[in-house]
Order: structure tokens, then C-alpha cells, then sequence
């Protein structure tokens, strides 16, 4: 089975740029969370998806980052414009059911400069 | 909202056992989970508590006790590889949603 893939694995821009991240989660699982780790914090929530559908989007930062699900698949996780204090690594997980383990990915590592 | 504290980091001796404990306070809890990070890989998930007791998977154990808001991993027979992060991560209500919300981490160094 494969795992949670995601795309790129780093990023560097320049603030005022725009990045797209991507990740594909394990097939069959409904539920797709996006977490962010700032340098020297924890692993902090940003959305959950179920399905094609944000099921919670309390941890977003602001409207400069946009998640998208098209069709219940992969997702993309849209920065624009970025800001220097979007650097960090963000880490894509799935889970088959709501209340079973998140898998994670090796996450997307961005530079903003 | 949730809050969870574990140590920063630990140094034990390689072939020792180490205890890594994780406090936490959450409304609706409806699980805790422990994940290894080696530097620049992804957390992977290691064990998953929801009733109070002990959970034994190999060289790793994790224990949960819900009325006093505590786990702890337990790493016996360590080796050199066990030297990475080990997060302490929590579901439960914030914000009115089931989140699973993770601790800083547990730095940890395991040395000859």
C-alpha cells in the first residue's frame, strides 16, 4: 500500500510569490488533514477534509492560503501571496475513518525569502 | 481548546529503558496517540490509547490514564536508531471540532 505522497518536498519563494502544494493520500482514505510545523513548534492543525468537503478549516491562518480537494482525491494547499511567516515544513496525513491514526507524509519543507 | 506537555529531551543509554510522559488537558477526548519523527521524515504513528491501560507493541509500550490526563511511551531494549522525536498527540474538542492536536515533542538522544 502506498503512503501518503506529497509534492514538492521543498519549495523556496520569494515573499509576494505563489506556491501550490500537493498531496496524495492513502487510497480509500476519506479523511485528509493538512498541519503546518513552524521552525521550534509543534505540528499545529490547519483543515480537515472528508471526502470532497472541508470538514473543519479552524486552523487556516488567514484567506492568503486556500485548500482544495476536487473529486475527493489528492489536495492542494495554495499560499498566494506568501508572506515570510509562512516558512515551515507542512505535512500532509489520511485516515480511513475519523477516529483512526493519521498517516503521515514527508511533508512539503517552504522557504519563503 | 487543548494543551499538552512532554518533555523537550531525554539522553538514555543504548540497551536501557526510557519513559517518555505526556501530560494533557482536552474536552471530549477521544484518544491519544504517540508518533516517532526522525529528522526531515514524516511522524509515523507508533501506538493509539483510548482506554485506560497499557499497550504493548514490541520494544514500545504506551500506558494512558484518562482521569489524571497522563500517558507515558515506555522504550525498552534501546538502540541507537530509537534516537528521534517522539510526539504526543491528543483528540479531542477545540474550537467545536474533533481535532487531533500534538504536543512539541520529545527530543530524544540515545547515546553508546
Amino acid at each position: 500500500e502506498a503512503g501518503v505522497t506529497q509534492f514538492p518536498s521543498h519549495s523556496v519563494i520569494e515573499k509576494g510569490q505563489t506556491v501550490t502544494l500537493r498531496c496524495d493520500p492513502i487510497s480509500g482514505h476519506d479523511n485528509l488533514y493538512w498541519y503546518r510545523r513552524v521552525m521550534g513548534k509543534e505540528i499545529k492543525f490547519l483543515l480537515h477534509f472528508v471526502k470532497e468537503s472541508k470538514q473543519d478549516e479552524s486552523g487556516m491562518p488567514n484567506n492568503r492560503f486556500l485548500a482544495e480537494r476536487t473529486g475527493g482525491t489528492y489536495s492542494t494547499l495554495k499560499v498566494q501571496p506568501a508572506e515570510l511567516e509562512d516558512s515551515g515544513v507542512y505535512f500532509c496525513a489520511s485516515s480511513q475513518v475519523w477516529n483512526s491514526p493519521l498517516h503521515f507524509g514527508n511533508g512539503t519543507r517552504l522557504t519563503v525569502t | 481548546g487543548q494543551n499538552i506537555d512532554q518533555p523537550t529531551e531525554m539522553t538514555a543509554t543504548e540497551g536501557a529503558i526510557v519513559q517518555i510522559n505526556c501530560t494533557y488537558q482536552t474536552s471530549g477526548f477521544n484518544g491519544l496517540f504517540w508518533y516517532q519523527q526522525h529528522a526531515g521524515e514524516a511522524p509515523t504513528f507508533l501506538s493509539y490509547n483510548v482506554l485506560d491501560g497499557l499497550e504493548e507493541k514490541g520494544r514500545f509500550s504506551s500506558f494512558l490514564s484518562r482521569s489524571k490526563g497522563y500517558s507515558y511511551l515506555l522504550l525498552k531494549e534501546l538502540q541507537m536508531k530509537d534516537s528521534a522525536s517522539y510526539l504526543c498527540a491528543v483528540r479531542g474538542n477545540s474550537g467545536g471540532y474533533q481535532k487531533v492536536t500534538f504536543g512539541t515533542g520529545t527530543k530524544l538522544q540515545v547515546i553508546p
